[in-house]
């Protein structure tokens, strides 16, 4: 079956540091990709997606890019803000042939925290 | 704001009862799925419907079961509650159609079974 696996953290880094948070999946096919993120209290927001192999996904100075060869999407942003403190999704489904798509398979889950 | 709602927001039970969770999907959207998120289990996929019909199942227990109306809001009907069936609980949505695989999460309903 499908699956996500992520770093779960907590990570912890100082503002304006440099993220990066690895998400690496396995499923059959073409599988979309999404990064979605939770802050505390809220329900999961989408933060960046990508639909095929070497698309990049981008949103709010995050980016993340679809490696088919290493099965990867990875989260990276150039200088992080205290106001990025939240839990980061990495998750995947698969497109059904006439349309819409399967329920979203999620890794755990990476908890950051961006000191001042 | 996803455009997604639920109720209630917070739902506290005892063991053994019956609950019942409601979602209404953003304007348009045809399709409805259900998640838990659980401290053990993290964030699973439970059921999926489109347009009144069951279209998919995730790992939903025996116990659970879900329907989606005519005017496209969607239960989660919860039985013979344990424990283990504190967590929270999201609704989703989405449209139909090529391309339209995003999905929007609604706030959530966190139930407690003591």
């Amino acid at each position: 079956g499908n699956s996500v696996t992520q770093m779960e953290g907590p990570v912890t880094l100082s503002e304006e540091a440099f993220l990066t948070i690895n998400c690496t999946y396995t499923a059959t096919g073409y599988p979309s990709l999404f990064w979605y993120v939770q802050y505390p209290g809220e329900g999961l927001q989408l933060l960046l997606k990508a639909t095929k192999a070497d698309d990049k996904g981008s949103n709010k100075g995050f980016e993340a890019t679809y490696r088919k060869e290493t099965t990867s999407f990875h989260l990276e942003k150039g200088s992080v803000q205290v106001s990025d403190s939240a839990v980061y999704f990495c998750a995947l489904s698969k497109m059904y042939s006439g349309g819409g798509a399967d329920g979203l398979t999620f890794g755990k889950g990476t908890h950051l925290i961006i000191q001042p | 704001d996803s455009g997604v709602t639920q109720t209630p927001k917070h739902l506290i039970t005892a063991t053994g009862q019956r609950v019942t969770l409601r979602c209404s999907p953003r304007s348009g959207d045809l399709s409805v799925y259900w998640y838990q998120q659980s401290l053990d289990q993290g964030l699973q996929f439970l059921i999926q419907y489109y347009n009144g019909e069951e279209r998919a199942k995730g790992n939903i227990l025996e116990r659970f079961s879900a329907q989606q109306f005519p005017d496209l809001h969607s239960e989660l009907n919860l039985s013979s509650l344990e424990l283990g069936d504190s967590a929270l609980y999201f609704c989703a949505s989405s449209g139909v159609g090529y391309g339209t695989d995003t999905q929007y999460f609604g706030p959530g309903t966190r139930l407690t079974v003591l």
